[in-house]
């Protein structure tokens, strides 16, 4: 299996405008995350799905952020309208099960930057 | 709420030497997970380790250990023989057992960078 997938690697954007961050989880899990990292917060839960539900959305910062997963193998995190502040690591990982024996699996992540 | 701390932020180590990276957290609750990972340059979280915490016995991976302290809120890991691809950020993370109060969330340290020196 090729692992989580997303893209893009990098995002350059100006203020204002909208973003768009896929994701590919790995083929049979039955969750999918969404994390972002900053240097001021660490890595923080953005919102997470199960079976293609949104389960937990409240690590979703304010309305301009959005995520839907309308099937078990895509995802995305839509902000809109972007800001400096967004600038981030965005990470998507995917898992079968929450159990204990459960392994989180992460993509490489999306670099955002908001000019 | 939970909080992971890791008061180092950086850590050196000599190829072939121990390195032992720490972290503290905060829990009401008696059953819980706790996780190492590595993230390298490439930005991929990758599981180093991962302990439940009704385990008494400390959690093993070849040369990665972790040093459970269940009482003191502890769970330091230990690299042994350290190699040039140790070198990474590592996190330390928790998670809760009750689904109800935090579902899959996990909530991770601020990271601890490790350089491994030839």
């Amino acid at each position: 299996d090729a692992g989580v997938i997303q893209s893009p690697r990098h995002e350059v954007t100006e203020m204002g405008q909208e973003v768009t961050l896929r994701c590919k989880p790995i083929s049979g899990h039955d969750y999918l995350f969404w994390y972002r990292q900053t240097m001021m917060r660490g890595l923080e839960l953005l919102i997470y799905f199960n079976n293609n539900v949104p389960i937990d959305d409240s690590g979703m910062p304010e309305d301009r952020f959005s995520a839907k997963m309308p099937n078990a193998s895509f995802s995305t995190l839509k902000i809109q309208p972007s800001e400096p502040r967004d600038s981030a690591v965005y990470f998507c990982a995917s898992s079968l099960g929450t159990g204990y024996y459960e392994k989180l699996f992460f993509g490489s992540g999306t670099q955002l930057s908001v000019l | 709420a939970q909080t992971v701390t890791q008061s180092q932020p950086e850590m050196s180590v000599q190829e072939a030497e121990t390195v032992t990276l720490s972290c503290t957290y905060d829990t009401s609750e008696s059953d819980y997970y706790l996780f190492w990972y590595k993230q390298p340059p490439s930005r991929q979280m990758i599981l180093v380790i991962r302990q439940e915490a009704y385990k008494q016995q400390n959690a093993t991976e070849n040369r990665f250990s972790v040093n459970f302290q269940k009482a003191a809120k502890s769970f330091s890991l230990k690299i042994s023989d350290s190699q040039l691809g140790d070198a990474a950020m590592y996190f330390c993370a928790y998670r809760s057992a009750i689904w109800e109060t935090s579902g899959s969330r996990l909530t991770f340290g601020e990271g601890t960078q490790l350089t491994v020196n030839p």
